[in-house]
Parts: C-alpha cells; structure tokens; sequence
C-alpha cells in the first residue's frame, strides 16, 4: 500500500541553527499533508500544514515545503531550541481521510 | 481547550483478555481515530471512524473491533489480547475535513 515516510530516523542539531527534516510521500492525491511533534509521554500535537496546491507554507519558527513533483515535504525550523527536540512525524490526509503517518525523526538539541 | 481523553495511561493485562480501551472527545469532532505505536514503525492506523456508528478498518486492523455508540466516545477492543499487541495506543479526534487531529495522551498496554 502507499505510506509516508521519513529519510532519517534520528537529527541531532546545535542550539541556534536550523534543523530540516525531510519526508517522502507516496500517495499523490492526498489533499493535506501536516508536520506532528510528539515530546517524550505525549500523544502528538500538530505543528503545520500544507495544503496540496500549495509549496510553501510558514508559520512560528517553522516553514513547511511540498514538492509534488518529487513527492517529498520538509519542515524546517529555525534558530532550534531545547524545547524542539522531540519525535516529529509527517502525515498524510488521502481522499478517504485515514490520517496516515510516517515512522518518525527523533531530533536532539545539543546545548 | 480542547480535550480527548483515554480512560487509563497504563494498563497490564493477561493474555487471553478481553481488553476495551476507551476514548472520549469534548469538540463535538466526526473523526475520530485509533493508532497504535511501535519504536521504528510510527504510527499505525487500527480503526478510523468518521460519524457515530460507522467505522472504517485502516492499516492494522486484525485482532481488534471498535465501538462508536456516542459521537464523543470512541472505543477500541481487543477482543482476545495477545502478546503482540502490547504497545502504546493512540485515539484522535478531528473535524471531517479538518486538518488537524488533536490525539490524547496515549495507552501503553502490557499484555503477559
């Protein structure tokens, strides 16, 4: 069947640069496409979306990009703190609307 | 501030079991979801529900049934446990074409 995906299981990032995590997408009729940040005992709590018609999307600290022509979505975030480290997972909403995830990059901070 | 709520964050049980696990939601949501979660594999969809008393199987389904008598309850079965199922389970809740999913804080079952 058709799945989201992540290139890299583990990030490890300094405190102030960017951090980019990348996904690869393989159902091309999906309408929505979402970044999800699960902190160690938490369920996961959404971050941003894209919608399919769109490439870029921004919002606090965090820019979303789709290439639908490579079926590949990043979440990029800037100046990295403590607080960003954590499991992050992209999604997926086909048109049946089964919310469907990737297996998940953990991202550490290092101080 | 919205809120889904599972009943219990750790349960044991015996293999063999009977095992419900429930899920309430106060957002008045359509959506409604149930995952399981494994270290490497993400997030693996059992059971997906989109109003009360429909229910759609997703990736996973096999060895569990769902319940969705109430709008704002969500609820999964196992209707005989087995080793293999222990894991961390995940319920959500989202509007019908929303999309954002608001999960609750997660199930870890131990079955022995």
């Amino acid at each position: 069947g058709e799945s989201v995906g992540l290139h890299l299981p583990t990030l490890s990032v300094q405190e102030g640069d960017n951090s980019i995590i990348n996904c690869a997408y393989s159902n091309s009729a999906s309408d929505y496409f979402i970044w999800y940040k699960q902190e160690s005992g938490k369920g996961p709590q959404f971050i941003i979306d894209i919608r399919s018609n769109m490439d870029k999307r921004q919002g606090q600290r965090v820019t979303v990009l789709l290439n639908k022509t490579v079926k590949h979505l990043s979440l990029q975030i800037a100046a990295t703190q403590p607080g960003d480290s954590a499991v992050y997972f992209c999604a997926e909403i086909p048109p049946d609307y089964k919310l469907s995830f990737g297996a998940g990059t953990t991202v550490t901070v290092r101080a | 501030d919205v809120k889904v709520t599972q009943s219990s964050r750790y349960l044991v049980k015996r293999t063999g079991e009977k095992v419900f696990l429930e899920c309430v939601q106060d957002m008045d949501h359509e959506n409604m979801f149930w995952y399981r979660q494994d270290p490497g594999l993400g997030l693996r969809l059992i059971y997906f529900s989109y109003d009360v008393k429909m229910k759609e199987k997703g990736d996973i389904p096999e060895g569990y049934s769902v319940s969705r008598e109430k709008k704002e309850r969500f609820s999964l079965i196992l209707e005989s446990a087995s080793t293999n199922q222990t894991s961390m389970y995940l319920c959500a809740s989202s509007v019908i074409q929303g999309p954002e999913a608001f999960f609750g804080q997660g199930t870890r079952l131990t079955v022995v």
